[in-house]
């Protein structure tokens, strides 16, 4: 696509749900990125892959928090047992080459929006 | 550890005015610097993307500068309008750990008519 496709773009779900957000790079773009940005704070990276190594979790706050990638496209990002503190916007980026080298650097999707009441 | 530092947080100026964003990072290891600009409710929006090698980039009313040696970027935004009231992100691409970029904290800009 033409750009990074992120949905839903709002979601509410009860404590203790799990949820699912999606992420659709631009295609072509080997690396993906998911950053989390809550209210009055910067943004915080979670988690990184590129191409079919294994991606990099460091960023991600607890073990509730994991992510998927499917044939180097398609990201998923899972919260299970959701907590009023995982309430933030989750973005998603890709970029063309590892870690946002090149002329481009990163795309960054509308995000997600996510409420935890 | 790697930081970016952003300032100031705020800035109202009135339109038609030249204006600096100011963004310092501590990492000497920055392969890029990115700004972005970010909408209430939106996504972020790239703006200027500075490869480590440059010292500086330009587009429009834009222009970015980076300073390895001193670990800082500048913003220029020429002849400010209404229409660039946002909130303006510096980030810095790093390879060393996690590849990534580290980001400031912001400068939410207005621009008054």
């Amino acid at each position: 696509g033409a750009g990074v496709s992120q949905s839903p773009s709002n979601k509410v779900t009860e404590k203790g749900k799990d949820v699912e957000l999606r992420c659709d790079p631009i295609s072509g773009h080997t690396a993906l990125y998911w950053y989390r940005q809550s209210l009055g704070q910067g943004l915080e990276f979670l988690i990184y892959f590129q191409g079919n190594s294994a991606p990099d979790k460091s960023g991600l706050p607890s073990d509730r928090f994991s992510a998927e990638r499917t044939g180097g496209s398609v990201s998923t990002l899972t919260i299970q047992r959701t907590q009023q503190e995982d309430s933030a916007v989750y973005l998603c980026a890709s970029s063309l080459a590892p870690g946002g080298q090149g002329a481009y650097g990163y795309t960054f999707g509308s995000g997600t929006r996510l409420t935890v009441v | 550890k790697q930081e970016v530092t952003q300032i100031p947080a705020a800035l109202s100026v009135p339109e038609g005015e030249n204006l600096v964003l100011n963004c310092s990072f501590t990492d000497s290891a920055i392969y890029n610097l990115q700004w972005f600009r970010q909408d209430p409710g939106k996504g972020l929006t790239s703006l200027l993307l500075i490869q480590s090698s440059q010292r500086e980039q330009t587009s429009g009313r834009l222009n970015a500068s980076l300073d390895k040696s001193s670990g800082r970027s500048t913003l220029y935004i020429a002849a400010s309008q209404p229409g660039d009231s946002a909130t303006y992100l510096c980030a810095m691409g790093v390879i060393q750990g996690a590849q990534k970029l580290v980001f400031g904290q912001g400068t939410r800009l207005t621009i008054n008519p």
